[in-house]
C-alpha cells in the first residue's frame, strides 16, 4: 500500500488561508468518507485535528476545515497563525481494517 | 484526559526481539480499538497494527505481517507489540493510539526503536 501523496511543503504569510492537498486512488478512499487528518509539531505526538473528512473534534479551532472531491481530500487553515507551524499528514481507511496516511506537508508561516 | 505511555523501546541487532508496551488510563481501555503507528526518522506515518477490544481481532500492516503480533490485556490496561525478526527499516518511533472508529483519536509521547549492528 502506498502512501497517500501530499505536497512537501506549504507556506503562507500570518492570516493568510492555506489548503494541503493529498491523493490517492479510488481503494486508497474505499467507499465511505473515512478521512482525517492530524497536526504534528517537531518532537511532538501528532495531534487528531479532522475526521469524517469534514467534523473537527472538541476543542480544535474552527479555523481548520477539510474537504475531499474524488480522490483528492484537502485541509484548509484559515487565519494562519505562528502556531499552525507544523507537520500535516492526511490518513485514509482503505477497507479490511487497514489505514494509509499520506507522505506528510510542512507547513511554514512566513 | 485519556493518558498513553508507551515503552519498551530501544537498541536491538538485526534479527533480534523486542516487547513495547503502553500503559492506558483515563478510559475504559477494554471498550476501545487500540492501534500501533510508526515514524522512522525524519519520515511520515505508517500504521503499523490494530487490535479490537476484546483483543479477538488483529490487523497488520504488510510490512510487518508474519514478524510482529499485537496483542492486550484488558486486566491491566495495557496494549503490546511483539517484534520479531527485526530489520533496519523497522528503525522508528513508535506510537501507541486509541481509535474512534476508524480514526486515531488519542496518542502516546512514542518509544523509539533502533535496530542497527
Amino acid at each position: 500500500q502506498s502512501a497517500l501523496t501530499q505536497p512537501a511543503s506549504v507556506s503562507g504569510s500570518p492570516g493568510q488561508s492555506i489548503t494541503i492537498s493529498c491523493t490517492g486512488t479510488s481503494s486508497d478512499f474505499g467507499t465511505g468518507n473515512f478521512v482525517s487528518w492530524y497536526q504534528q509539531h517537531p518532537g511532538k505526538a501528532p495531534k487528531f485535528m479532522i475526521y469524517e473528512v469534514s467534523r473537527r473534534p472538541s476543542g480544535v479551532s474552527n479555523r481548520f476545515s477539510g474537504s475531499k472531491s474524488g480522490n483528492t481530500a484537502s485541509l484548509t487553515i484559515s487565519g494562519l497563525q505562528a502556531e499552525d507551524e507544523a507537520d500535516y499528514y492526511c490518513c485514509s481507511y482503505t477497507g479490511s481494517n487497514t489505514h494509509v496516511f499520506g507522505t506528510g506537508t510542512k507547513v511554514t508561516v512566513v | 484526559e485519556v493518558q498513553l505511555l508507551e515503552s519498551g523501546g530501544g537498541l536491538v541487532q538485526p534479527g533480534g526481539s523486542l516487547r513495547l508496551s503502553c500503559a492506558a488510563s483515563r478510559f475504559t481501555f477494554s471498550d476501545y480499538t487500540m492501534r500501533w503507528v510508526r515514524q522512522a526518522p525524519g519520515k511520515g506515518l505508517e500504521w503499523v497494527s490494530s487490535i479490537s477490544g476484546g483483543g479477538g481481532s488483529t490487523y497488520y500492516a504488510d510490512s510487518v505481517k508474519g514478524r510482529f503480533t499485537i496483542s492486550r490485556d484488558n486486566s491491566k490496561n495495557t496494549l503490546f507489540l511483539q517484534m520479531n525478526s527485526l530489520r533496519a527499516e523497522d528503525t522508528a518511533v513508535y506510537y501507541c493510539t486509541k481509535a474512534l472508529n476508524s480514526y486515531f483519536e488519542y496518542w502516546g509521547q512514542g518509544t523509539l526503536v533502533t535496530v542497527s549492528s
